[in-house]
């Protein structure tokens, strides 16, 4: 069964970079049938996707946060991770990993990790 | 920018009844649609994807239908378990962007 793990630190200050790593067990992130992805969540609020990447590095992002996200992968690690730079409070979120799959035109997001609450704050 | 809205924001229905979900695109998706379920504290669920398909392990009380700019989540007879939020989620092709719905919440009657 497919498993998702995020890491990282949950306290980020103001004006720096949030990292975040999120590893897959229980099957390969070199799949050729998936994209993994990042989505945050801020409390109490609904879901915002980040940005999206392939095994092979290929990336893509929200327009609204592109200027300052940074997806990779290590293959090597089963791993992929998230960079966002400058961040602020309005940052502060749960940030979640997921398996993306892309059928013809529709993608969609199964399963999930069960999400990491970064704060923003000095 | 595609702008996904649900309605109502919150829904409030009796255990066995019917609930019925609804989510409206700002211009066509075609069946580009997908359902989520978030309890507290938990991630997200994928439910249905496709617009109409149900995910594997998700009972059939809960089904989806629409097309273009207009969809629809039915849950046919509402358990315990199933008083929680729900988000509908689109992809747009070009410029490639992924956005939800800002959610309804179920609530219990």
């Amino acid at each position: 069964q497919l498993q998702l793990q995020e890491s990282g630190p949950g306290l980020v200050k103001p004006s720096e970079t949030l990292s975040l790593t999120c590893t897959v067990s229980g099957g390969s992130i070199s799949s050729s049938s998936y994209y993994w992805g990042w989505i945050r969540q801020p409390p109490g609020k609904g879901l915002e996707w980040i940005g999206s990447i392939y095994y092979s590095g290929s990336t893509y992002y929200n327009p609204s946060l592109k200027s300052r996200v940074t997806i990779s992968v290590d293959t090597s690690k089963n791993q992929f991770s998230l960079k966002l730079s400058s961040v602020t409070a309005a940052d502060t979120a749960v940030y979640y990993c997921a398996r993306q799959l892309r059928v013809a035109a529709n993608e969609w997001f199964d399963p999930w990790g069960q999400g990491t609450l970064v704060t923003v704050s000095s | 920018e595609i702008v996904m809205t649900q309605s109502p924001a919150t829904l409030s229905v009796s255990p066995g009844e019917r609930a019925t979900l609804s989510c409206r695109a700002s211009q066509s998706v075609s069946s580009n649609l997908a359902w989520y379920q978030q309890k507290p504290g938990q991630a997200p669920r994928l439910l249905i994807y496709g617009a109409s398909t149900r995910a594997t392990g998700i009972p059939a009380r809960f089904s989806g239908s629409g097309s273009g700019t207009e969809f629809t989540l039915t849950i046919s007879s509402l358990q315990s378990e199933d008083f929680a939020v729900y988000y509908c989620q689109q992809y747009n092709n070009w410029p490639p962007l992924i956005t939800f719905g800002q959610g309804t919440r179920l609530e219990i009657k």
